[in-house]
């Protein structure tokens, strides 16, 4: 079954780099999409983009200026990379697998909470 | 954007009964219609994909409906775990969204 694992680091000060790695196992990242989506505390979800093997990386356009998703197919993983936080983009950060035929997520990894602050 | 709303964004209800969540497109957007289940400090739960296929492993008292830009959830004989957040979501364009949630607690 697939499995989804979140990593990176919990605490990101202002102006800095939020850094995230999803590692996929029970499947390949070649086929499916892969997509990012994160849920600041106590509220909904936003949808922040995704990658797919083909080289083809869609993002959210609230977001795009600041997000950088890419993945290694060798090693099985998928990234996230947002420049420039601030204490608004503290948030559980989600992996999940989208379906190739209309990009569902399913499954999710568990999430991990990254925290803007200095 | 497509903008999607949830009616009502909460509802009380008892053990056996029957709920109904609605789900609205600004956009038409086919039957491109997700919904998740998300329990509190747990990752959300895919349910429904396509309007109204059942994600497997999901018990038959899920069911969904719709197209274009009307959509509904129903959830027959509400058992205790599913007092929960449902959110829809569209994948018919980028960037994908979500509705804003409903709660569904315990009456």
């Amino acid at each position: 079954q697939v499995q989804l694992q979140e990593s990176g680091p919990g605490l990101v000060k202002p102006s800095e780099t939020l850094s995230l790695n999803c590692t996929v196992s029970g499947a390949s990242i070649i086929g499916p999409y892969w997509n990012w989506i994160r849920q600041p505390p106590g509220k909904g979800l936003e949808w922040i983009g995704y990658f797919y093997y083909s080289g083809t990386i869609k993002y959210n356009p609230s977001l795009k200026s600041r997000v950088t998703i890419s993945g290694d197919t060798s090693k099985n993983y998928f990234s996230l990379k947002m420049r420039s936080v601030t204490a608004a983009d503290t948030a559980i950060y989600y992996c999940a697998r989208g379906d190739p035929r209309h990009n569902w997520s399913h499954p999710w990894g568990q999430g991990t909470l990254v925290t803007v602050s200095s | 954007d497509i903008q999607m709303t949830q009616s009502p964004s909460s509802l009380s209800a008892s053990v056996g009964d029957t709920v109904t969540i609605t789900c609205r497109a600004t956009q038409y957007i086919n039957s491109y219609l997700h919904w998740y289940q998300q329990n509190p400090g747990k990752a959300p739960k895919h349910l429904i994909y396509g309007s109204s296929s059942l994600q497997s492993g999901v018990p038959s008292r899920f069911s969904g409906s719709g197209s274009g830009t009307d959509f509904t959830l129903t959830i027959s004989s509400l058992q205790p775990e599913d007092f929960a957040t449902y959110y829809c979501q569209q994948s018919y364009t980028t960037p994908f969204t979500f509705g804003p949630g409903t709660k569904v607690d315990i009456k």
